[in-house]
């Protein structure tokens, strides 16, 4: 069964260094997203992307923040200059088709700031 | 896992009986909701969708029901399984927007 795949499982990283997320959405998706999960809150909306470009995003998603498709099946989050709150588990998902749709999701990463 | 260390509800079951989660969602607009699984260590998993024309639907061993009058959601686990304990969440699509809004989550734990 295709699934959504990420990488790295685990980052840990220094404040104020650049990561980069990355995710390999279901083959035949055409949009994308990207939650975060802090510890002990909501499952929350980053962000989602369609024909290289941002269809929707979230007040979280700051210019710290920036979403790429590289490449015809990675899909990427990076965050620029990390903060402490940025640690959080963050997950990729992916839809056939626009809104109303099942996203299906990412084991996520987890990405602990220090 | 991500569930770790939150402060999440809790609904214990017996190992054979029937679950019951709820789930209050919060846009009286929103017109698709999903039920997701999450284990331990992985994301959320689908279990069940529901679109606001319909007010039940049914799964293998699972069916959601939708009640728009009181913004009610609700989960129903036939034969509650040890594989069923997780976390499971709620969310809501509402119209004209590509984000999901999660709802706080239920821990289910089966006893055995």
């Amino acid at each position: 069964e295709p699934e959504v795949t990420q990488t790295p499982s685990h980052q840990v990283t220094q404040m104020g260094q650049e990561v980069i997320l990355r995710c390999v959405p279901i083959s035949n998706h055409l949009y994308f997203y990207w939650y975060r999960q802090i510890l002990g809150q909501k499952v929350e909306f980053l962000v989602s992307f369609y024909n290289n470009e941002i269809s929707e995003k979230s007040e979280i998603f700051d210019d710290q923040f920036s979403v790429e498709r590289p490449d015809g099946s990675n899909f990427t989050l990076k965050i620029r200059s990390t903060k402490l709150e940025d640690s959080a588990m963050y997950f990729c998902a992916s839809s056939v088709r626009t809104t109303g749709e099942t996203q299906y999701f990412g084991p996520g990463t987890r990405l602990l700031v220090l | 896992g991500e569930s770790v260390g939150l402060h999440l509800p809790t609904l214990s079951v017996q190992e054979g009986d029937n679950s019951i989660i709820n789930c209050a969602y919060s846009n009286s607009a929103s017109d698709y909701f999903i039920w997701y699984k999450q284990e331990s260590g992985k994301g959320p998993q689908f279990i069940i969708d529901i679109r606001s024309n319909m007010d039940k639907r049914q799964g293998q061993r699972v069916t959601v029901l939708l009640n728009k009058t009181v913004k009610h959601l609700s989960l129903q686990i036939a034969a509650t399984q040890p594989g069923d304990s997780a976390v499971y969440f709620c969310a809501e699509n509402p119209p004209g927007t590509y984000k999901y809004i999660f709802g706080t989550g239920t821990r289910l734990k089966v006893l055995a």
